[in-house]
């Protein structure tokens, strides 16, 4: 079946530009979260929607960062007045279920970013 | 604060060489632990996963990684690596009240063929 999606898969922009960065979760999964990889630095925790109840935004590194899911399915992360240290690898993952430890995180292919 | 420890960052072997990761993680009381790979070109995927049962965990491409809880260490392992073995190799772990994994820095290996 179809795995993770998001859009674009390349994205740059200038310094104060707002972006719109898309997933597509696997259908049926209620979890969805949002990293980002920066050079040697690992993953870095973003944000996690857990089916029907508010959103752990506690990753968001500042207010210029925001994100939403639409019906339980498409998330969008939108960073607002860009700045050139917001440059990375953003990955989407889903996972099936909500209130587990284990579940098994399915990754998106990413969006890189770069900000001029 | 939660965190994942990865001691290598970048390895180099050569074909058939046997591999160990080191992976530490911080939590206490039950904990879930995942190794991903990310290969060049391609999305982070699943390697294997423990969360219960037997401490030594079998996963694709013959790797396994052993659960020592008295260590907080979740190693992976292969006996004899391919060419095809070099990727990113991701830890995460969850719990400790937390459903949101959290990664080690992630380890870089070549294999030389």
């Amino acid at each position: 079946g179809a795995g993770v999606s998001q859009s674009p898969s390349n994205k740059v922009t200038e310094k104060g530009k707002d972006v719109e960065l898309r997933c597509d979760p696997i259908s049926g999964h209620t979890a969805l979260y949002w990293y980002r990889q920066s050079l040697g630095q690992g993953l870095e925790f973003l944000i996690y929607f857990q089916g029907n109840s508010a959103p752990d935004k506690s990753g968001l590194p500042s207010d210029r960062f925001s994100a939403e899911r639409t019906g339980g399915s498409v998330s969008t992360l939108t960073i607002q007045r860009t700045q050139q240290e917001d440059s990375a690898v953003y990955l989407c993952a889903s996972s099936l279920l909500t209130g587990v430890t284990y579940n098994e995180q399915f990754f998106g292919p990413g969006t890189r970013l770069t900000v001029l | 604060a939660q965190s994942v420890s990865q001691h290598n960052h970048h390895v180099i072997l050569s074909e058939a060489a046997s591999l160990e990761l080191g992976c530490n993680y911080s939590y206490g009381g039950t904990v879930n632990l995942f190794w991903y790979v990310q290969y060049p070109g391609q999305h982070l995927q699943l390697l294997l996963k423990y969360f219960s049962g037997d401490p030594l965990v079998k996963g694709i491409k013959g790797f396994e990684a052993e659960f020592i809880k008295s260590k907080f260490s979740f190693n992976l392992r292969k006996p004899s690596v391919q060419w095809s073995d070099t990727a990113e190799y991701f830890c995460a772990a969850s719990g400790g009240g937390s459903y949101i994994p959290t990664f080690g820095r992630g380890t870089s290996l070549i294999v030389h063929p």
